[in-house]
């Protein structure tokens, strides 16, 4: 089973700051199978980035992904009000085929 | 645009059997595009894949919960169903449906690209 570690557990930063989320796999995962997902309270998980560094439809480009193997980011150039939420990664591959990180909340500072 | 609603009861009694059905508008489920699967959330954690299926009918199970799952797919009403059985309070959540992308012209991907808005399951006597 791959396990997903994402860092930090919490990030406190200000609007218009520069914030730099990791993910980190256990074992090798395919860049084709890792996406990236915010969620804010009370809502669903939405789409951001997928194939490691594709942004999903919709999604401003201010968000950005990259990495490969076993160490991924998901990068926010500029906090907007709107971006603090929780991110999750997310892998396809190993038994069990999907697996998520445990999240890394964006907080206001 | 694609939009997928879950229903089902929002309260279920321990060891009765969860179910839940996933309807698609805006889409045909029968697209081999996709896959269509469900995940779970329970209160203040993480993200719990349970497992998925294809319009055909192919289906993956969380290893955690196969003995327990069934997904199935109605392709002539749009939907696709999952059940739940010998539930315990370890399985309350919020419940979503997902659609799950497989392939684009160029390439595979496996990423749920559509998110149903999530139903609350409580299990409680």
């Amino acid at each position: 089973e791959i396990v997903l570690t994402q860092s930090p557990g919490t990030l406190s930063l200000s609007p218009g700051e520069r914030a730099t989320l990791s993910c980190r796999a256990s074992q090798s995962v395919s860049s084709s199978y890792l996406a990236w997902y915010q969620q804010k309270p009370g809502q669903a998980p939405r789409l951001l980035i997928y194939g490691a560094s594709s942004r999903a439809t919709g999604i401003p480009n201010r968000f950005s992904g990259s990495g490969s193997g076993t160490d991924f980011t998901l990068t926010i150039s500029r906090l907007e009000p709107e971006d603090f939420a929780v991110y999750y990664c997310q892998q396809y591959g190993s038994s069990p085929l999907f697996t998520f990180g445990p999240g890394t909340k964006v907080d206001i500072k | 645009q694609p939009q997928l609603l879950e229903s089902g009861p929002g309260l279920v009694k321990p060891s009765e059997t969860l179910s839940l059905t996933c309807t698609l508008s805006g889409g045909s489920i029968s697209s081999g595009s996709y896959y269509w699967g469900c995940i779970r959330q329970p209160p203040g954690k993480g993200l719990e894949w349970i497992g998925s299926i294809s319009y055909s009918g192919s289906t993956s199970y969380n290893p955690s919960l196969k003995s327990r799952v069934t997904i199935s797919v109605d392709t002539s009403k749009n939907q696709f169903s999952l059940e739940v059985s010998s539930v315990t309070a370890a399985d309350t959540a919020v419940y979503y449906c997902v659609r799950i992308r497989v392939a684009t012209t160029s390439s595979y991907y496996f990423y749920m690209d559509v998110w149903g808005k999530g139903t609350t399951v409580t299990v409680s006597s």
